[in-house]
């Protein structure tokens, strides 16, 4: 069955303090993999995709890395406006194309 | 200048209503889709129309019912609401089918009493 797991469910760092998230995934015929902010009561925002293994994607203080079981988002010295839940999804391939989500991480910033 | 915007952003009504989402897209965007978030925050798609045609339709109660008038806009309806039907649900467009970039509305919290 097509799964996405992401880990840990919540995350409290320092600001300042460096960490990654993890997004692991079991799908038959990956097209694509993506990340998505979500802020409370808003809808997801796009930050990246990633389409093979090895291939990295950057902005900001966040750098996305995929492999072929999973992706990591790192956050780099983090900021409280980083707080925000972290949603991954993949996309499968054929012809509808949908995606399929993680239930996210909760990323809490201290200042 | 909202790229995607749902109306109501609130919507509180008892068992047995129907009710109606409205969203609109000024992206100029082929493809637009309806998804469910639960409490505990698990995004699933329901809908997804490209250009007017349904392109995805997965297992929803067919008390559910999505229109789009034109490729701007995407309606859904429910009828005879359920309390499990209570759930933020969210309209997004991206410019064409399979698009990895989706935009999404701000979100409609459906409250069923």
């Amino acid at each position: 069955e097509d799964q996405v797991t992401q880990s840990p469910e919540a995350l409290r760092l320092q600001e300042g303090e460096s960490s990654s998230l993890n997004c692991s995934y079991t799908v038959s015929g990956l097209r694509g993999l993506f990340w998505y902010r979500q802020d409370p009561g808003k809808g997801p925002e796009f930050l990246f995709t990633l389409y093979s293994a090895g291939e990295e994607k950057e902005k900001e203080r966040l750098k996305a890395t995929l492999t072929k079981k999973e992706s990591f988002l790192h956050i780099t010295a983090p900021k409280p406006e980083d707080s925000a839940t972290y949603l991954c999804a993949v996309q499968k391939s054929g012809n509808n194309r949908k995606l399929i989500w993680g239930l996210g991480t909760s990323l809490a910033v201290n200042p | 200048d909202t790229a995607v915007s749902q109306t109501p952003k609130y919507l509180v009504t008892q068992m047995g209503n129907d009710k109606s989402i409205k969203c609109e897209q000024n992206l100029g965007h082929d493809t637009m889709y309806w998804y469910k978030q639960d409490s505990k925050k698990f995004l699933k798609i329901m809908f997804s129309y490209n250009n007017k045609e349904l392109i995805i339709n997965e297992t929803v109660p067919n008390r559910f019912s999505p229109k789009s008038p034109d490729k701007a806009h995407l309606n859904l309806h429910i009828n005879s609401l359920e309390l499990g039907d209570s759930a933020v649900y969210f309209c997004a467009s991206s410019l064409r089918k399979g698009d990895t970039e989706a935009f999404f509305g701000q979100g409609t919290r459906l409250t069923v009493v």
